[in-house]
């Protein structure tokens, strides 16, 4: 069973980026079949789809947060990462990485996350 | 503000069924397959359900899936205190090219 793993700091200032990745224990990041995803979840609130990436490069992120946000993959150490510059404490939050399916079947989309990362706590604070 | 709507919270005594509602447009459950996760607090979420109706792997029975029009339902049937839980649609949305969740609803097992 492919397992993902979070790392990166716990302790970001204010205005400064925040970087993340995600190292993934099998070697399906290297395949088109999965999408690679960022959530992250503010204590007590909802998820927040960050964005997602595939193995070629391609990215899309959400509309809210794409000023800020670069997501890319290094396929030969097996992850891939998240950048999120000019933090603030908004940006404070469990951070999960996922690998995701998607595609598109009778002009209908799928997308859903299959496997997750056990999440890293990200605090935005000087 | 999430761009799919839940109820924030739902309850229903042990046995018994409930349902939770998503809510969205045609750019998102309307054109897209539903995906439902189980989250207990502060640990991961969980795929249960996938396109609308699927089953995730060894997702009980009770768990079940459908969708109709710019929403879709989550029903748990045989509630157990264990089943008590967040849980959040999720889908595509087209006109945004991005993933949406919906808000979450708070399970509550009296």
């Amino acid at each position: 069973q492919v397992q993902l793993q979070e790392s990166g700091p716990g302790l970001v200032k204010p205005s400064q980026t925040l970087s993340l990745t995600c190292t993934v224990s099998d070697d399906s990041i290297s395949s088109g079949l999965y999408s690679w995803t960022w959530i992250r979840q503010p204590a007590g609130k909802a998820l927040e789809w960050i964005g997602r990436l595939y193995a070629s490069g391609n990215t899309n992120y959400n509309p809210s947060l794409e000023s800020r946000v670069t997501m890319s993959t290094d396929t030969s150490k097996k992850q891939f990462s998240l950048k999120l510059r000019s933090v603030t404490a908004a940006d404070t939050a469990v951070y999960f990485c996922a690998r995701a399916i998607y595609g598109r079947v009778n002009y209908s989309y799928y997308y859903y996350m299959g496997v997750w990362g056990k999440g890293t706590t990200v605090t935005v604070s000087s | 503000q999430s761009v799919l709507t839940q109820p924030p919270s739902v309850s229903a005594a042990p046995g018994q069924k409930v349902a939770i509602s998503c809510s969205g447009s045609t750019s998102n459950i309307g054109s897209s397959y539903v995906a439902w996760y189980q989250q207990v607090p502060g640990t991961v979420p969980k795929l249960l359900v996938y396109d609308n109706d699927k089953r995730a792997s060894e997702i009980p029975d009770r768990f079940s899936g459908s969708k109709s029009g710019t929403s879709a339902t989550l029903e748990i049937t045989g509630l157990q205190t264990g089943d008590e839980a967040d849980y959040y649609c999720g889908t595509w949305d087209s006109r945004l090219s991005a993933g949406v969740f919906g808000g979450g609803t708070k399970l509550t097992v009296l």
